[in-house]
């Protein structure tokens, strides 16, 4: 079975710009998160969807968006790119609901704002 | 707001030599769970070992178990003969159940700890 694909796997971009970055679950799975990974602030969960509906939301401004596909893909967007935005983002996804299901996470995607 | 602190920035191990990582967290729930992921250089991450808070018995995964504190609220991981495999970053992360709308609760992570192992 695949793991979590995400692509692109590196981006570059300047500030004011906009990026869309994109996750496929493991086949089946129907549960997909994102996170951001910085240095100084560590993993940060985004937030989560299921059956094309978000269910959580982290703290983050409302310039990070997303959404879930019908065949569970997921896609994450940035507006307005800042400096801070730089970051690895994670995908991660899940068979279920259940709460002590693991998270299977993707590779990432390296974002550097410019 | 729950939160999770991992102490140590930075461990190293001799190979085939035993080291534990601390966890602690602070929460007011009752039922949640537990999870140590490593990262390794190439970033993928995987996942270590689980508690279930409600179990008293502590998870062991082969090489790798945890003391699970409840009272104490702390979490530290055990990896027994070490391997040169083992060298990465590990996270503790903890998540409350979530049971509305399909949410399975987000997993809040600690800052890391990034083990070496010597030969």
């Amino acid at each position: 079975k695949a793991g979590v694909t995400q692509t692109p796997r590196y981006l570059i971009k300047t500030r004011g710009q906009q990026v869309t970055l994109s996750c496929s679950p493991i086949s089946g799975h129907r549960s997909v998160s994102w996170y951001q990974q910085t240095p100084g602030q560590g993993l940060q969960f985004l937030f989560e969807y299921f059956s094309e509906t978000q269910r959580n939301k982290g703290n983050f401004p409302g310039r990070f968006s997303g959404r879930q596909f019908s065949n569970s893909r997921s896609e994450m967007n940035v507006s307005t790119l800042e400096l801070g935005d730089s970051a690895l983002y994670l995908c991660a996804s899940s068979s279920g609901t259940a709460s002590y299901n693991e998270q299977f996470f993707g590779p990432g995607t390296r974002l550097t704002v410019l | 707001a729950q939160t999770v602190t991992q102490s140590q920035p930075e461990m190293s191990v001799q190979e085939a030599e035993t080291v534990t990582l601390s966890c602690t967290y602070d929460t007011s729930e009752s039922d949640y769970y537990l999870f140590w992921y490593k990262q390794p250089p190439s970033r993928q991450m995987i996942l270590v070992i689980r508690q279930e808070a409600y179990k008293q018995q502590n998870a062991t995964e082969n090489r790798f178990s945890v003391n699970f504190q409840k009272a104490a609220k702390s979490f530290s991981l055990k990896i027994s003969d070490s391997q040169l495999g083992d060298a990465a970053m590990y996270f503790c992360a903890y998540r409350i159940p979530v049971n509305y709308g399909g949410s399975q609760g987000n997993l809040i992570f600690g800052k890391g700890t990034k083990l070496s192992v010597k030969p």
